[in-house]
């Protein structure tokens, strides 16, 4: 059974401040894909990254990094001097190969970041 | 556009009635999936589908039942069986399990 845990209910930053959320994940598959998504106000999930379980590396997408660490299990999100726009509920989910029937994508219960000025 | 559409956007019902929700998109892809969230709860899996006549039972599907009669078509029915239907529900869909998804706008489903 796949499984995603994000801890952070809440988190609670003031502008420029830098935060990371965290993603910690449970699979039995060797082969299988991670994501994060924002969900603004507005209710619409908006993706922002996917990554494989043959892909450690980091990536860097502006003010945007993510950690993905195998060892620990663990996918996290850095937002790099946070700014108002900021503010929204992000999700990590999970989703194994899948052979011929649809593969299963959970979610976690996600993190809402509040960025104040 | 491509996309995905759900409608309606609000939906208000009462106690006991079935209500539909239409999930529509022109992707091409072949998965498709309902989610539905709750406060402080996240997304959780209700049903999902790999292919026209095919779909499968996500994490909370009792009360809920799904078609899958056209590969951009699969609407889901919230019969009088759930307990607690109101909720906010979204509609997926993706080309494979490497994709990402791609979400509607959502069906905020409220019963009184």
């Amino acid at each position: 059974a796949q499984k995603v845990t994000q801890a952070q209910t809440e988190i609670s930053v003031v502008e420029k401040e830098d935060v990371t959320l965290d993603c910690v994940y449970e699979t039995r598959d060797t082969t299988y894909y991670l994501f994060w998504y924002k969900q603004p106000p507005s209710g619409e999930l908006v993706f922002l990254i996917r990554r494989n379980s043959f892909d450690e590396q980091n990536e860097i997408s502006g003010r945007y990094s993510w950690n993905f660490q195998k060892s620990t299990s663990s996918f996290n999100f850095t937002i790099t001097a946070s700014q108002v726009v900021d503010s929204a509920v992000y999700f990590c989910a999970l989703s194994e190969a899948g052979t011929g029937t649809a593969s299963k994508l959970t979610f976690g219960t996600g993190t809402r970041l509040q960025v104040t000025l | 556009d491509g996309g995905i559409t759900q409608s309606p956007k609000y939906l208000f019902r009462k106690e006991g009635q079935n209500v539909t929700l239409s999930c529509e998109q022109n992707l091409n892809h072949d998965a498709m999936y309902w989610y539905r969230q709750d406060p402080g709860q996240g997304l959780r899996l209700i049903y999902y589908s790999q292919i026209v006549n095919d779909f499968q039972k996500g994490d909370i599907a009792e009360g809920y039942s799904v078609s899958r009669e056209k590969k951009e078509s699969f609407p889901l029915t919230v019969t009088s069986a759930q307990k607690n239907p109101t909720a906010f529900y979204l509609c997926a869909s993706r080309g494979g399990g490497a994709h990402e998804a791609f979400f509607g706008q959502g069906t905020r489903l409220t019963v009184v």
